[in-house]
């Protein structure tokens, strides 16, 4: 299973910007569909977007839909999440996760160990 | 939104059966996966098509879907599996999480 590994949390301000990171660690990030789920401090599980192995495929959930943006660069084997806007409520662990199964039948198989992002003043 | 609902916790004494619930209308339609997560990790796939395990889960491990239920079955409960389980599945707005479940094991 492929190995995921993100980076680029951190500290920002309400209003501000954040780009996150996702490395395929020995593989290539282009063969995989790949999502964001994140998870607010002490809350459950929200997915976030997903990018197809095509990347016309690209999926967001309303609550960051105009504000985040996810992109991959296949000559550097990195997705990212580029976060605008940045309210309070974005305050979460930000997990990269490789989306499998088929239509219909979609599942996370494998994920990183998570990125924080805090928002705060 | 599809919306997924979950019991907030369900107790257990080790050796035990625990079942946890996944409702949603008209559940047994639609293919549910099931994660584990524990304190400080990342969620792990424990079933998924509502009742296959991935490789390297026990077989204490199993999922049913019909109805408006879906339910994860643990079988012979170990102190190690005390986390959160969440359900999840996939409609036209994208991924569905339930709210999640505590397991605590007495």
């Amino acid at each position: 299973e492929v190995q995921l590994v993100e980076s680029g949390g951190g500290l920002v301000q309400p209003g501000g910007s954040l780009r996150l990171s996702c490395e395929a660690s020995g593989s290539t990030v282009s063969f995989y569909s790949i999502n964001w789920v994140r998870q607010a401090p002490g809350k459950g599980l929200e997915w976030v977007s997903s990018i197809g192995t095509d990347t016309r495929y690209i999926y967001y959930a309303d609550s960051v839909k105009g504000r985040f943006t996810i992109s991959r660069d296949d000559a550097k084997n990195v997705l990212y999440l580029q976060m605008s806007s940045l309210r309070v409520e974005d305050t979460a662990v930000y997990y990269c996760v490789r989306l499998a199964g088929a239509a219909g039948n979609y599942y996370f198989s494998s994920w990183g160990q998570g990125t924080l992002v805090t928002v705060s003043s | 939104s599809y919306v997924l609902t979950q019991p907030p916790s369900v107790s257990v004494a080790p050796g035990q059966t625990a079942r946890i619930t996944c409702g949603g209308n008209n559940i047994g339609g639609k293919s549910v996966h099931w994660y584990q997560q524990k304190p400080g990790q990342a969620p792990v796939l424990v079933v998924y098509g509502d009742s296959d395990r991935p490789s390297g889960i026990p077989e204490r491990f199993s999922g049913s879907n019909s109805g408006n239920t879906a339910t994860l079955t643990i079988s012979r409960v170990e102190a190690g599996d005390e986390a959160d389980y969440y359900c999840q599945l996939w409609d036209s707005n994208g991924g569905v999480f339930g709210g999640g479940t505590k397991l605590t094991v007495l």
